[in-house]
């Protein structure tokens, strides 16, 4: 069945570090591809989104490739900020939209 | 529209009673979806409904569970005769229409701990 695998965490960095959060998934078909991102005490929100092969989302200094080769939608930053600490969930849309399988989600803290 | 909206945000029920949790899709989107999230884990999908149909349900859904959606607005949760295991956030979502490539609205959740 289809199923994301996503990198374990804690992830630590520095602020201003280069951030990348692997995430491969096995699915039928080409499925749309979603990085959620969790805050304290916050619900889900999508952060990000790719439909097909080769799309690129990007968001708030994040972005993402969708790698039909690879089957990885990694995410990847920049230059991180204290205020991107929060949770990432690598997630995997079935070609219907009926059903989500999300990761185990990675814990980030950026420290100053 | 502020979201999808979850209540209550918190359930603490003893072993053995029953619970019932309410989402609040947001207004015009036809889909809605329930989820089970545990410590460290990733959303798990419990069901779904387009309008007031459920059209899928999880394995994870045992039958002591429930859901319902009566005029395709809001949704509710019911869980019977609680088990310490059914401990976890209920996470609720919306989304419009159909097709893989729409976004799930995710609500704040009702986190429930059986004692």
């Amino acid at each position: 069945g289809d199923s994301v695998t996503q990198m374990e965490g804690p992830v630590t960095l520095s602020e201003e570090a280069f951030l990348t959060i692997n995430c491969t998934y096995t699915a039928t078909g080409y499925p749309s591809l979603f990085w959620y991102v969790q805050y304290p005490g916050e619900g889900l929100q999508l952060l990000l989104k790719a439909t097909k092969a080769d799309d690129k989302g990007s968001n708030k200094g994040f972005e993402a490739t969708y790698r039909k080769e690879t089957t990885s939608f990694h995410l990847e930053k920049g230059s991180v900020q204290v205020s991107d600490s929060a949770v990432y969930f690598c997630a995997l849309s079935d070609l219907t939209g009926n059903q989500f399988y999300f990761g185990t989600g990675t814990s980030l803290t950026v420290i100053p | 529209d502020t979201g999808v909206s979850q209540d209550p945000r918190h359930k603490i029920t003893k072993r053995g009673q029953n619970v019932t949790f309410r989402c609040d899709p947001i207004s015009e989107h036809n889909r809605l979806y329930w989820y089970r999230q545990t410590l460290g884990q990733g959303p798990e999908f419990l069901t779904y409904f387009q309008n007031e149909a459920q059209l899928e349900k999880s394995r994870l859904l045992s039958d002591r569970f429930s859901a319902e959606r009566p005029k395709g607005s809001f949704s509710t949760l019911e869980i019977q005769r609680t088990e310490q295991g059914d401990s976890a956030m209920y996470l609720c979502a919306s989304s419009l229409g159909e097709g893989s490539y729409n976004e799930q609205f995710f609500g704040p959740g009702t986190r429930l701990t059986v004692l």
